[in-house]
């Protein structure tokens, strides 16, 4: 167990249609980073918010948002679902102090049909 | 942009002989993390190196880091079914231990009794 939720676990979605994936982050963590990793390929970095500001982004378009709440939570938005949305989302939080790693939630798994 | 890049992709092998995964990346990094992923779950971590010449063990499994050659080995002594699991090397391209990682492609093992 990482302390890193994330909900729902799975979830199918039509195509068009817009979904909010949640984490909450390990006590004490401030920085919330999200992954996309599609089937049989690695983990690509989405983006990644310290203290509520998006700090980084990765080869993603703008219909991929996000959110971090005062207390670090964060949310991940993903706006006219497609196909190839598909995919595990994963989130990782982390103390943004340095020497530190990066702890994973257990993913939430989308299905665009 | 950073490319990590692992090999071999695929690896079978029988119980008890030992086996050496590599991880080539392409930019000045000294921030390198081992995953491990089970089919349908999220990474768990397993090693953390962070200076040129770490050295970490655990169980059956060492990974070494070598930041002037950007690159990383894992290597499994004995190996058992129970490490049968997708490996990961990622690389935190920030290098400031902001933990944005860029993963490599992932060696999946197999080990056959």
């Amino acid at each position: 167990e990482t302390g890193v939720t994330q909900s729902p676990t799975h979830l199918i979605k039509t195509r068009g249609q817009q979904v909010t994936l949640r984490c909450s982050s390990q006590s004490g963590h401030n920085t919330v980073s999200w992954y996309q990793q599609a089937l049989g390929q690695g983990p690509q970095f989405i983006f990644q918010y310290y203290r509520e500001e998006e700090n980084g982004r990765g080869n993603f378009p703008p219909r991929f948002s996000g959110l971090q709440f005062p207390n670090y939570s964060s949310e991940l938005n993903v706006n006219a679902l497609e196909l190839d949305d598909s995919a595990l989302y994963l989130c990782a939080s982390s103390s943004g102090a340095g020497n530190t790693e990066a702890f994973f939630g257990q993913g939430t798994r989308l299905t665009v049909v | 942009e950073l490319k990590v890049e692992q090999n071999p992709l695929f690896l079978s092998m029988q119980e008890g002989k030992n086996y050496t995964i590599y991880c080539n990346y392409s930019t000045t990094s000294d921030r390198l993390y081992w995953y491990r992923q089970d089919p349908g779950k999220s990474l768990e971590s397993l090693f953390v190196l962070l200076s040129n010449g770490a050295v970490k063990q655990e169980g059956r499994l060492m990974a070494s880091l070598d930041t002037k050659a950007r690159l990383s080995t894992l290597h499994i002594t004995a190996a058992v079914h129970d490490l049968s699991a997708t490996y990961f090397c990622a690389v935190d391209e920030t290098n400031f231990g902001n933990e944005k990682l860029t993963f490599g492609t992932g060696t999946r093992l197999t080990i056959i009794p």
